[in-house]
Parts: C-alpha cells; structure tokens; sequence
C-alpha cells in the first residue's frame, strides 16, 4: 500500500544532541514537506521541497536541516540550535499539484526533550 | 502573511445534532480548501475538499463555500461521538511566497456528547 513512513514514533532528545527524523514515501509524490505542532497550536511549516535536490525553508527553519537527496526521502534534522524542540512532527507529501489534491501525512514523531 | 482562522472551541454538540465548524482565509485568490481530521495523538487525514462556491456533500459530511465572504464551512450531520476530533481548516495561497501551497488554520476541537 502506498503512505508515508515516519520513524521512529517516539524520540528523546538530550540537550545540545542533534536528531534526525525519517520520513519515506511510496506515493511518487514530487512535493514534501516538514510541519511542527505544539498543543493547540496549528500546524507550522517548517521546510519544504518540490523536486529532488532543491528545498525552501518556511516559516520557523531556525534550528533545523534538511535533505532531499532522493525523491522518496525527506529527512528531518533538529540540531542543538533549536532550543526548544519538543513538539510532534508531521511529515506530509502532494503531487505537483498538492493545491489542489491536498496533502497526505504521515503519522508522525513525537520528539521529547529529556 | 496568509491567514486562516478558525474558532479554537471547543464545540460540544449531542449525539445526532449537527455540527457546523467554520473557518474565514484572507487570500481572496484562494482557489481550493480543504477539511481535516486530527485525532488526539494522530496525524491528520483529508476528508473533504471544495473548490467551487455552494455546497459539496459526501456522506455525513457537507462543505460550504463562499468566495465572495472568504468563508468555509464543514457540516457534519448526524454527529457521533467517533466524529469528536480537531477539525483543521486548509487553504492554497495564491500569490508570493509559498505559492500554492496550503496554510493550515489551527483547528476546532469537536465533542460529541453521547
């Protein structure tokens, strides 16, 4: 069946540690994208790719890194500059024309600072 | 920036009622919307998507959409407590920066009281 994989489902952080979260998708979707949501908050997109090798930061990449090395992958790296990392992570992919199909999610990450 | 709001909630409604959850956007080139389901602890999942002003049912479910007042609205008729979710409101930007993509409102708590 096609989705998108995120993994692991729960993360510890340490302070000062960097982490990375996966995201794989099935769906041959060209579009990905990374979003925090803290409680009661909506989502916040945090970076986003459209093709392989290219990405644009949103509106809070302050603290995290991205790559998109392969049309599949979307790796999310929370680096020790983000001083507030606990939060849920949602991955999501579209085809091209996401705006008009909408996104699908992945299940998510729950990153805990410990 | 783009904005979505939505009443925050949350909206209690009894078993059967319906509930009507409402969301205002401020792109007035907006083109689709979109309506999902949040669960406690879950990722979202698209369960409707308008693009023409009226009215588009499916199901239980009716989305309502009026361009000219920048307003969407989600019915959902005879309401079940398995319907008791946050229900995120999403839009397409239609100009500048993050063209095409989606901003997402922060959502409306619904419990259905059985």
């Amino acid at each position: 069946d096609g989705g998108i994989t995120q993994s692991p489902k729960y993360l510890f952080r340490k302070e000062g540690q960097n982490v990375t979260l996966s995201c794989e998708q099935n769906l041959n979707h060209d579009a990905m994208y990374w979003y925090r949501q803290d409680p009661g908050q909506g989502l916040r997109l945090i970076y986003y790719s459209q093709i392989v090798n290219d990405f644009q930061k949103g509106d809070i990449a302050e603290g995290y890194s991205v790559s998109r090395e392969k049309k599949e992958s979307f790796p999310l790296t929370v680096t020790s500059a983000q001083k507030n990392p606990t939060a849920f992570y949602l991955c999501a992919s579209s085809p091209g024309t996401g705006w008009v199909t909408g996104y699908t999610f992945g299940s998510g990450t729950r990153l805990t600072v410990v | 920036q783009k904005e979505v709001e939505q009443n925050s909630g949350p909206l209690s409604v009894p078993e059967g009622a319906i509930a009507s959850l409402n969301c205002t956007y401020s792109d007035r080139g907006s083109q689709s919307f979109f309506w999902y389901r949040q669960y406690s602890g879950k990722s979202p999942e698209l369960i409707m998507f308008i693009y023409s002003n009226g009215d588009k049912e499916d199901g239980r479910f009716t989305a309502q959409l009026n361009k000219a007042s920048q307003y969407v609205s989600l019915l959902i008729r005879d309401s079940q407590p398995s319907d008791s979710a946050t229900y995120l409101c999403a839009v397409n930007n239609s100009s500048g920066a993050g063209s095409y993509q989606l901003t997402f409102g922060k959502g409306t708590k619904l419990s259905v009281i059985p």
